[in-house]
């Protein structure tokens, strides 16, 4: 069965560090998810990227933050300089359709900034 | 700001009881409702997609029912099992292509 995949599963890193989050995601999805779940909070919604372009993006998704589909398969975000308050799970999500279809997660980075 | 709610926030059960929890959620510019069942170092995973009021929808000892009008879902599982241990998370869409607003999550713990 097709899913989505995320690496890796665990990165710890410095404060002030870049970070990138890798995804595949399902091969015949067009829409693309970033959401994030810290500690004991809600999972939040960070951005969405449909046609190679970001089509909506939360408050959170900052101008230290970024998302790439570099290569027609891999879905990246990227955090240029982390802070301790960036660490939480990240999610990677994806979707064949807009519309009434679920969306598929992958298992998610958990991200320790220190 | 929409807000999604859940209730309870955990529950514990005996293996065979049957068990139910609620997802409130903003009435206005209702698009979809979506519940997920997420275990621990895993995936979430999609139960259901909801979409009309008086909706119900069965996946096994699974079934939720939706009622946009007041802006309320309720998820049932029948005859609880250790295998239902998880997280149940429900969210709501406003629109087409947007965003899933996350509630808080029920955690189920069933013991045999």
């Amino acid at each position: 069965e097709p899913e989505v995949t995320q690496t890796p599963s665990h990165q710890v890193t410095q404060m002030g560090q870049e970070v990138i989050l890798r995804c595949v995601p399902i091969s015949n999805h067009l829409y693309f998810y970033w959401y994030r779940q810290i500690l004991g909070q809600k999972v939040e919604f960070l951005v969405s990227f449909y046609n190679n372009e970001i089509s909506e993006k939360s408050e959170i998704f900052d101008d230290q933050f970024s998302v790439e589909r570099p290569d027609g398969s891999n879905f990246t975000l990227k955090i240029r300089s982390t802070k301790l308050e960036d660490s939480a799970m990240y999610f990677c999500a994806s979707t064949h359709l807009a519309g009434n279809t679920e969306a598929f997660f992958g298992q998610g980075t958990r991200l320790t900034v220190v | 700001i929409l807000n999604v709610e859940q209730s309870p926030q955990s529950l514990h059960v005996q293996e065979g009881d049957s068990t139910n929890f609620t997802c409130s959620f903003p009435s206005s510019n209702f698009y979809a409702l979506h519940w997920y069942r997420w275990e621990t170092a895993k995936s979430p995973e999609a139960l259901f997609v909801m979409t009309l009021n008086g909706d119900e929808k069965k996946k096994g000892r699974i079934s939720a029912t939706l009622n946009t009008k007041e802006g309320y879902s309720y998820l049932y599982i029948k005859g609880s099992q250790p295998e239902d241990s998880a997280t149940y998370l429900c969210a709501f869409k406003v629109n087409q292509g947007g965003k899933l607003i996350f509630g808080q999550g029920t955690e189920l713990s069933v013991k045999p």
